[in-house]
């Protein structure tokens, strides 16, 4: 399967703890996104990199909210010091930087549960 | 006024129709279009991307774009019941933001027997 996984599919954690998201894009794939969704809603964008370099990070993202490329294939998204609110789907998208069109692929998707 | 709006539905049709999805987007310079389908569960399925005026076809899908009156919208014809679902909008912005995508909030889709 070449594409977009992340890990864990699930997490449910207490209000207070730390928790980590990993996501692996389509291999060929430079551009790699972050995006939360709630019931309901469209997913909305939280930071974007091409290659190891965060390029824009939403205002959604809070101090408690970090990510990482190091190396420019996966990505990592933690938050530190859960809360209610943060319980979503966290989804993570690839694409690549030929023709222009940005046409992104979506993993399937972390479901955060705060409790 | 939201960036991207979607009708929230539901939008139900009978199986063998055809399913009109509107959405209308706010950022005249807007470039790049695209159509997500999302299972109840599943995370978004790229399943039409559009970029001129006009039409853009694909099996089943025709995807209609009108720069001019800021709205796309995507035709589903001989629907079935696996068609049911949710429709995501999204619209790349054409200036600042990189390559994000602003999306609606969805159409939910019934197709019944």
């Amino acid at each position: 399967d070449t594409g977009v996984s992340q890990d864990p599919r699930h997490k449910i954690t207490k209000r207070g703890q730390n928790v980590t998201f990993r996501c692996d894009p389509i291999s060929e794939h430079n551009r790699l996104y972050w995006y939360r969704q709630t019931l309901g809603q469209g997913p909305e964008f939280l930071t974007y990199f091409q290659n190891e370099a965060q390029l824009e990070k939403s205002r959604l993202l809070s101090d408690r909210f970090s990510a990482e490329r190091p190396k420019g294939s996966f990505s990592t998204l933690e938050i530190q010091r859960t809360e209610q609110g943060d319980s979503a789907m966290y989804l993570c998208a690839s694409s690549s930087n030929s023709g222009g069109y940005n046409e992104q692929f979506f993993g399937p998707g972390t479901r955060l549960t705060v409790l | 006024q939201k960036e991207v709006e979607q009708n929230s539905g539901p939008l139900s049709v009978p199986e063998g129709a055809i399913a009109s999805l509107n959405c209308t987007y706010s950022d005249r310079g807007s470039q790049s279009f695209f159509w997500y389908r999302q299972y109840s569960g599943k995370s978004p399925e790229l399943i039409m991307s559009i970029y001129s005026n006009g039409d853009k076809e694909d099996g089943r899908f025709t995807a209609q774009l009108n720069k001019a009156s800021q709205y796309v919208s995507l035709l589903i014809r001989d629907s079935q019941p696996s068609d049911s679902a949710t429709y995501l909008c999204a619209v790349k912005k054409s200036s600042g933001g990189y390559n994000k995508l602003i999306f609606g909030a969805g159409t939910r889709l019934a197709v019944h027997p």
